[in-house]
């Protein structure tokens, strides 16, 4: 089945700095989405993205599906952008509805 | 509608016992999915309905797992003589077709002691 992989796996920064998040899949996809999981582990959805690029806020994400990749940009990050992003891909292959989520990334923003 | 409901929030159970979680999902989707995350990793796919239909399952979905939804709207998660590797984060999802957006409820923790 199609894999994914987040990097980097943990991200340190301090409040104000800009960072990106990169989604590898092996696969094309027919739907991908970023998630942000809240401490209480509750997904929160940040983008709707399976090609081309969406901005929101201080939140922009690109999806360049014919070198199946996703990059996530967090601009001037504050400490309540702390927590685990999640990629998560929906394969066009085989006819299955799930969608396959990497291991994620987890951001930490100090003060 | 305030999105997709989950109950319990929160469960702990004794090794053995049987236990059912409810997903309530946004009322005009008709696609429901089940996914369990355990600590450090992503969610991982269980189960699936279009409407009534359990269209598709897991290998992760053993015999002691079964999953319903009676009419085509909420749907039940059970459990039967758990295990403590049964120990996760139940998250339920639901969209309306199947490239669009899909939205997750707050999860149903469960700890097996």
């Amino acid at each position: 089945g199609i894999q994914v992989e987040q990097s980097p796996p943990d991200l340190i920064l301090q409040e104000g700095a800009n960072s990106t998040l990169r989604c590898n899949f092996s696969d094309s996809v027919n739907n991908l989405q970023w998630f942000h999981q809240n401490p209480w582990g509750q997904l929160i959805n940040l983008f709707y993205i399976p090609s081309g690029t969406k901005q929101n806020g201080r939140l922009s994400a690109t999806t360049v599906a014919t070198e199946r990749y996703s990059l996530l940009y967090i601009s001037s990050s504050q400490t309540t952008d702390s927590g685990v992003y999640f990629c998560a891909v929906g394969s066009r292959q085989g006819g299955s509805e799930k969608l396959v989520f990497g291991k994620g990334t987890k951001l930490t923003v100090n003060p | 509608d305030t999105g997709v409901s989950q109950n319990p929030r929160h469960k702990i159970t004794k090794r053995g016992q049987n236990v059912t979680f409810r997903c309530d999902p946004i009322s005009e989707h008709n696609r429901l999915y089940w996914y369990r995350q355990t600590l450090g990793q992503g969610p991982e796919f269980l189960t699936y309905f279009q409407n009534e239909a359990q269209l598709e399952k897991s290998r992760l979905l053993s015999d002691r797992f079964s999953a319903e939804r009676p009419k085509g709207s909420f749907s039940t998660l059970e459990i039967q003589r758990t295990e403590q590797g049964d120990s996760a984060m139940y998250l339920c999802a639901s969209r309306w077709a199947q490239n669009t957006e899909a939205f997750f409820g707050q999860g149903t923790r469960l700890t097996v002691v």
